[in-house]
């Protein structure tokens, strides 16, 4: 059974860098799966922002492309995000996951919020 | 403000039964599938319907979805208090490239 286990800071300062990873035990991140990021502002829905496959390749949502950087360590079986410049806008709850195909989400970490206040 | 169109809420009594709508368009739901997720609080969404219709194991039969056109529903029969949770509906969208949801769908059991 394949698990994710999202970790990094809680708190960022404005105009810092969000830094997040994501580490998947239970299966290879080598299969041919885009690791994707999501988040979650408080009360609202889900926001894709993007994923990674195994040879590095990258899709980032238009809205967040000019920011934000996902990169993999096979080595280590995890996939990191950045976001950089960062305001309160981006305050919310971050989730790794991976999906079956398409839409379809069968695993998800359990979420780290991360908060962007000095 | 989300791609994929939800009521904000919804909500019936024990052992009723309940509808909540997804609307979209051409670009995500009207080629893509669709698949629902539901959403405890402070906890992460889990898969509820995928491919339209299709149950995940462990999914009890009450929880249904259909499909048609750029609509979709998810109906969920025999109300029970635990189903009170967010429900969000969720498609591949060309225009994004990516996946995009509905604004979720507060479920009360009154």
């Amino acid at each position: 059974q394949v698990q994710l286990q999202e970790s990094g800071p809680g708190l960022v300062n404005p105009s810092g860098t969000l830094s997040l990873t994501c580490t998947v035990s239970g299966g290879s991140i080598s299969t041919n799966n885009g690791w994707t990021w999501f988040r979650q502002p408080p009360g609202k829905g889900l926001e894709w922002i993007g994923e990674i496959y195994p040879s590095g390749t990258t899709n980032y949502n238009p809205s967040l492309k000019r920011r934000v950087t996902i990169s993999v360590d096979k080595s280590k079986n995890q996939f990191s995000l950045k976001l950089r410049s960062v305001t309160a806008a981006d305050t919310g709850v971050y989730y790794c996951a991976r999906p079956t195909t398409g839409a379809r989400f069968d695993y998800w970490g359990q979420g780290t919020l991360v908060t962007v206040s000095s | 403000q989300s791609v994929l169109t939800q009521p904000p809420s919804a909500s019936g009594t024990p052992g009723q039964r309940v509808t909540i709508s997804c609307s979209g368009s051409s670009s995500n739901i009207g080629t893509y599938t669709l698949n629902w997720y539901q959403q405890f609080p402070g906890t992460a969404p889990k898969l509820l319907i995928y491919s339209n219709d299709q149950r995940p194991s462990g999914v009890p039969d009450r929880f249904s979805g259909s499909k048609s056109g750029t609509s979709a529903s998810l109906a969920i029969s025999g109300l029970q208090s635990e189903d009170e949770a967010a429900y969000f509906c969720a498609a591949w969208d060309d225009s994004l490239n990516g996946p995009v949801f509905g604004g979720g769908t507060k479920l009360t059991v009154l």
